[in-house]
């Protein structure tokens, strides 16, 4: 089946962790993107990348990092600087080539402090 | 950044009524995209409905349609004949022309039965 993989779906980290969210796409899309959502704030872009080993800070993009060396994965690591890490992670993709073209989403990835 | 407003943080409709779901957002490019998104309990977002900015006509998806007003930057969802598996977070989008999507705070509908 093609979709958006993201795992694990529940994190814990400790304080001072480093984790890192997996996402890979069978899709064949060019662009990946890391949303952050919180309660009563929507979805908030942290990284996106349109490219292969190309990536660009979204709007809350301190505290994370993102690489991208294949096509197919976009993992984004929440480093122990991001000071209020809890949060539902969406990953997501999309196909440059059409200009309508929306964005797809994985099923998400909840990361809790303890 | 683009900003996206959905100032109705919930509603409520009764099963087979109508509702319509408000969105407005500021932008000074002539060229987009809007959407609406669904995201149930289960947390995935599901596309619902998509609009193109040069396109007067009002899209429609089965039950699902949008009131588009370009000059005003309004963009509303009315569902119709209103099922229990409507009952989700409804998120507005915008994607720019740099292809970036910037999405509203959500309204949370509740059907009643």
């Amino acid at each position: 089946d093609g979709g958006i993989t993201q795992s694990p779906k529940y994190l814990f980290r400790k304080e001072g962790q480093n984790v890192t969210l997996s996402c890979e796409q069978n899709l064949n899309h060019d662009a990946m993107y890391w949303y952050r959502q919180d309660p009563g704030q929507g979805l908030r872009l942290i990284y996106y990348s349109q490219i292969v080993n190309d990536f660009q800070k979204g709007d809350i993009a301190e505290g994370y990092s993102v690489s991208r060396e294949k096509k197919e994965s976009f993992p984004l690591t929440v480093t122990s600087a991001q000071k209020n890490p809890t949060a539902f992670y969406l990953c997501a993709s999309r196909r440059q080539r059409f200009s309508g073209n929306t964005i797809y989403f994985g099923e998400g990835s909840w990361l809790t402090v303890v | 950044a683009q900003t996206v407003t959905q100032s109705q943080p919930e509603m409520s409709v009764q099963e087979a009524e109508t509702v319509t779901l408000s969105c407005t957002y500021d932008t000074s490019e002539s060229d987009y995209y809007l959407f609406w998104y669904k995201q149930p309990p289960s947390r995935q977002m599901i596309l619902v409905i998509r609009q193109e900015a040069y396109k007067q006509q009002n899209a429609t998806e089965n039950r699902f349609s949008v009131n588009f007003q370009k000059a005003a930057k309004s963009f509303s969802l009315k569902i119709s004949d209103s099922q229990l598996g409507d009952a989700a977070m409804y998120f507005c989008a915008y994607r720019d022309t740099g292809n970036q999507f910037y999405f509203g705070t959500g309204t949370s509908l509740t059907v009643i039965p």
